[in-house]
């Protein structure tokens, strides 16, 4: 059972570069969701989706982008990567009518902007 | 705008001891829900414990237990009989009832668990 499977696990970029992180879930899960976590703000959401063709924005969407073409993958996109973007990025999912609140997690992608 | 705030970053007690991590939070919402989430050393975050705001009974599971309190905005987690591996990072998080899982997250409690 996979559960929630995020690649790569870390990356280094360039100033400028343009990468995405890939989500996928094998839990049939309609909400799926991108965190960012920095030392001492805790986790800051990203952007989010309640399903296939339906994203909106986070706390903190500028420099991401998202799109949810089928109910298993969430990739979020940065477009030009900046130093601020350094982070680990986590991605979750949830089967929100039945269990509200319950986020299950992938291991989560250290990222590094130069 | 909704904001957590758990005000020990860290914290370290020693194996089979009791201890208590603080949490509060702001809302003008009436009904809402709270969390306790486990980050361990591995990275995967997994629920600890729920609680619905409209319920008054404190969530329970197994050794760990919250203190709710809804009319000052406090929500602890009381863990008992520390075991290793509860050494994670600690997360409590808010979300209201609408739009349930875009939860708000504080800045974490570090907890170690001395043998």
């Amino acid at each position: 059972n996979a559960g929630v499977t995020q690649t790569p696990k870390f990356q280094v970029l360039k100033t400028g570069q343009s990468m995405t992180l890939q989500c996928a879930q094998d839990m049939n899960h309609e909400y799926m969701s991108w965190y960012r976590q920095d030392p001492g703000m805790g986790l800051r959401l990203i952007h989010y989706s309640v399903g296939a063709g339906i994203t909106d924005q986070g706390e903190v969407p500028n420099g991401y982008n998202v799109s949810r073409s089928t109910t298993e993958d969430f990739p979020l996109r940065l477009l030009s990567a900046a130093p601020s973007q350094t982070s680990v990025y986590f991605c979750a999912s949830s089967r929100f009518r039945d269990y509200p609140g319950e986020l299950f997690f992938g291991e989560g992608s250290r990222l590094t902007v130069l | 705008a909704q904001t957590v705030t758990q005000s020990q970053p860290e914290m370290s007690v020693q194996e089979a001891e009791t201890v208590t991590l603080s949490c509060t939070y702001d809302t003008s919402e009436n009904n809402y829900y709270l969390f306790w989430y486990k980050q361990p050393p591995s990275r995967q975050m997994i629920l600890v414990i729920r609680q619905e705001a409209y319920k008054q009974q404190n969530a329970t599971e197994n050794r760990f237990s919250v203190n709710f309190q809804k009319a000052a905005k406090s929500f602890s987690l009381k863990i008992s009989d520390s075991q290793l591996g509860d050494t994670a990072m600690y997360f409590c998080a808010f979300s209201p009832i609408q739009g349930a899982q875009k939860l708000v997250f504080g800045q974490g409690t570090r907890l170690t668990i001395n043998p």
